[in-house]
């Protein structure tokens, strides 16, 4: 299996961009997670989907973020518009069945999409 | 709600020598714990994790962690580290509602020839 993908790996764009970041989940994985990681706060949860549909969303940042998934194998992350405060590394993790049913899932991450706003 | 410490930000050690990673967490009831590795550039990645049963579990690359619920502890042990080990090394925790998790601040391994 090729992982959770992430597209682009690297993105810079400037303060008032639109910013769209994507992400395919393991086949078969029925959870998705969305994770922001800076210096500053470390590693949090944006939201995470269930069978395509957002469970939880309370960890997005205000509404200039949004999440969508649209089939089982795609979700973006968009940013509109862009500020330089959201400067980071946003990983993509896929998991079977979900903490809350098993509670030793294993969520798998992506490689990350470093994102610079200029 | 749960939170996870890791007291140690940064680590160096020298190479072939033992290390310990620590993480402490803060819940009532018996804990799901994990412990992920993330090298530059990366990923993170699972290196092991416990739910139950015995309390030193074994996970990938040789790492080991004890669960010890008096000490609201769980460390991570590797008996001799190897240079490819430097990374950054994160606790976590399940939430208690819904399929969070819940993660420390994480600890950068530095290891030196």
């Amino acid at each position: 299996d090729a992982g959770v993908i992430q597209s682009p790996r690297h993105e810079v764009t400037e303060m008032g961009q639109e910013v769209t970041l994507r992400c395919k989940p393991i086949s078969g994985h029925d959870y998705l997670f969305w994770y922001r990681q800076t210096m500053m706060r470390g590693l949090e949860l944006l939201i995470y989907f269930n069978n395509n549909v957002p469970i939880d969303d309370s960890g997005m940042p205000e509404d200039r973020f949004s999440a969508k998934m649209p089939n089982a194998s795609f979700s973006t992350l968009k940013i509109q518009p862009s500020e330089p405060r959201d400067s980071a590394v946003y990983f993509c993790a896929s998991s079977l069945e979900g903490l809350a049913v098993r509670g030793t899932d294993t969520q798998y991450f992506g490689p990350g999409t470093r994102l610079t706003v200029l | 709600a749960q939170s996870v410490t890791q007291p140690d930000i940064h680590i160096t050690v020298s190479e072939g020598a033992s290390l310990e990673l620590r993480c402490n967490y803060s819940y009532g009831a018996t804990p799901y714990l994990f412990w992920y590795v993330q090298s530059p550039g990366q990923g993170l990645q699972l290196l092991l994790k416990y739910f139950s049963g015995d309390t030193l579990v074994q996970g990938i690359k040789g790492f080991e962690a004890e669960f010890k619920r008096s000490q609201s502890s769980f460390n991570l042990r590797k008996p001799s580290v190897h240079w490819s080990d430097a990374a950054e090394y994160f606790c976590a925790t399940k939430a208690e509602y819904g399929n969070k998790l819940v993660f420390g601040a994480g600890t950068i391994l530095r290891v030196k020839s």
